[in-house]
């Protein structure tokens, strides 16, 4: 699976935008974009996944360039709740066995 | 339940110790999961199973730890003689399986596990 980079972290004004960037470069043809997220002393959580087409669900959007190099999470409008570390993961869709986690973005939403 | 249940929640155990940590995954989820996450660090893959069958335990840090899943639901990580470095939350997940659904992983609460 391929390696993704993500800053390690971020701050967000409550009720606005949070953009969250992944970088992975080495993605192949066949391998899915999926975000986690992980609130503090729980276990993590799926938010959303997409292979090529913009992807936009009840939680957030997400948003993949065109060459497939990097893509977006989008909280279109953060909240307190949404403080958490955000893990961007490539995966061979559900067929691969492995989730490789990273270190992720810490995100905190500021009131 | 609902969810992915693990137990204990917490565990202290003293250097030399066996440990045995529980995951009840969800009802009819094929594959599980466990991974170990260090402090301030992401989930690291430990082992996989579908159904009864350990697929991939290349993840596992050591001969130390042994999982198993004998009836392809509930599973136990067992660590022997634990050591301080075996202090982590360890998290267990379950899926429907193999091209099924989204892959989408659920995740229990973890087992945090404190070795002194």
């Amino acid at each position: 699976d391929a390696k993704t980079t993500q800053p390690p972290s971020m701050d967000c004004a409550e009720g606005r935008a949070a953009n969250l960037p992944c970088n992975h470069s080495t993605i192949s043809g066949n391998e899915y974009v999926y975000w986690y997220r992980q609130i503090h002393s729980q276990g993590p959580q799926y938010i959303i996944h997409g292979l090529k087409n913009n992807e936009t669900n009840e939680m957030a959007s997400l948003i993949i360039t065109e060459d497939r190099k990097s893509s977006t999470l989008i909280l279109p409008h953060a909240t307190l709740r949404d403080t958490a570390v955000y893990y961007c993961i490539v995966r061979l869709g559900n067929t691969g066995n492995q989730f490789y986690f990273g270190t992720g973005t810490s995100l905190t939403v500021i009131p | 339940g609902a969810g992915v249940s693990q137990s204990p929640r917490y565990k202290v155990a003293k250097r030399g110790q066996d440990v045995a940590l529980r995951c009840d995954p969800i009802s009819g989820h094929v594959s599980l999961f466990w991974y170990q996450q260090a402090l301030g660090q992401g989930p690291e893959f430990l082992t996989y199973f579908q159904n009864e069958a350990q697929l991939d335990k290349s993840g596992l840090p050591s001969d130390r730890f042994f999982a198993e899943r004998p009836e392809g639901s509930v599973s136990t990580l067992k660590i022997q003689r634990t050591q301080q470095e075996d202090s982590a939350v360890y998290l267990c997940a379950s899926s429907l399986g193999r091209r099924k659904g989204n892959g989408e992983l659920f995740f229990g609460e973890g087992s945090r596990l404190t070795v002194l």
